[in-house]
């Protein structure tokens, strides 16, 4: 079975600039898994920061970006908040209206 | 606004049947699909499956296909998960999520529902 895999943990200063991946354990991602971003906060249901690679979902800073990077994607945070510490996850759209989470990235802001 | 609003924190023992619930409001309900995803305590987020409440089409992660059921009643605009006979391995929080057009990714989230099962 295809594993999407994140990095486990990520540290970024306050105002510094952090870049998340999503790979497979086989292959390339590229924009026909429509790859797509959310963030939790403990406690809390996720929130939904991009889809098909680069769109923000409403109301999402513009801080938050999305990308193909050689074969994985990526999410960047620039400009990196207190609040923005969180777990992220990635989803790969596989075809056949199946999707997959990755393993999540922990991020700290210190 | 468009919201989903699931229904409340459930407690079982093991072997019991369990429906919980998911209400869309604020959008054509029956031209979006809809999904669940799971977290158990501690861990990360599981694509569980997706209902086309329009035609009740289905479609399951291969983890989870037998597991669960996933149902809709468009007349009320909402949908369920349900479990025959519930597993301590259940015990996990149980989050809808309304798609964006198309089926490949989320947009909104429902505040999810914990359902806990004891042995």
């Amino acid at each position: 079975q295809t594993v999407v895999t994140q990095e486990p943990s990520f540290s970024v200063s306050p105002g510094g600039t952090v870049t998340l991946t999503c790979g497979l354990s086989s292959g390339s991602v590229s924009t026909t898994y429509y790859p797509s971003w959310y963030q939790q906060t403990p406690g809390q249901a996720p929130r939904t920061l991009i889809y098909s690679t680069n769109t923000r979902s409403s109301g999402v800073p513009d801080r938050f970006s999305g990308s193909i990077l050689g074969n994985k994607a990526a999410l960047t945070i620039t400009g990196a908040q207190a609040d923005d510490e969180s777990d992220y996850y990635c989803v790969l759209y596989m075809g056949s209206g199946i999707s997959v989470f990755g393993t999540g990235t922990k991020v700290t802001v210190l | 606004e468009v919201q989903l609003v699931q229904s409340g924190a459930e407690v079982k023992k093991s072997g019991e049947s369990l429906q919980i619930s998911c209400k869309g409001s604020g959008y054509s309900f029956t031209n979006y699909w809809i999904g669940w995803v799971r977290q158990m305590p501690g861990r990360g987020l599981e694509w569980m499956g997706i209902i086309y409440p329009g035609d009740s089409h289905t479609i399951y992660s291969p983890s989870f296909q037998g597991q669960v059921t996933i149902s809709a009643d468009r007349s009320i605009s909402t949908t369920y998960l349900q479990w025959s006979s519930l597993r301590a391995s259940d015990t996990a929080i149980y989050y809808c999520a309304k798609h964006v057009a198309g089926r490949a990714a989320m947009d909104v989230w429902g505040q999810g529902t914990t359902v806990t099962v004891s042995s």
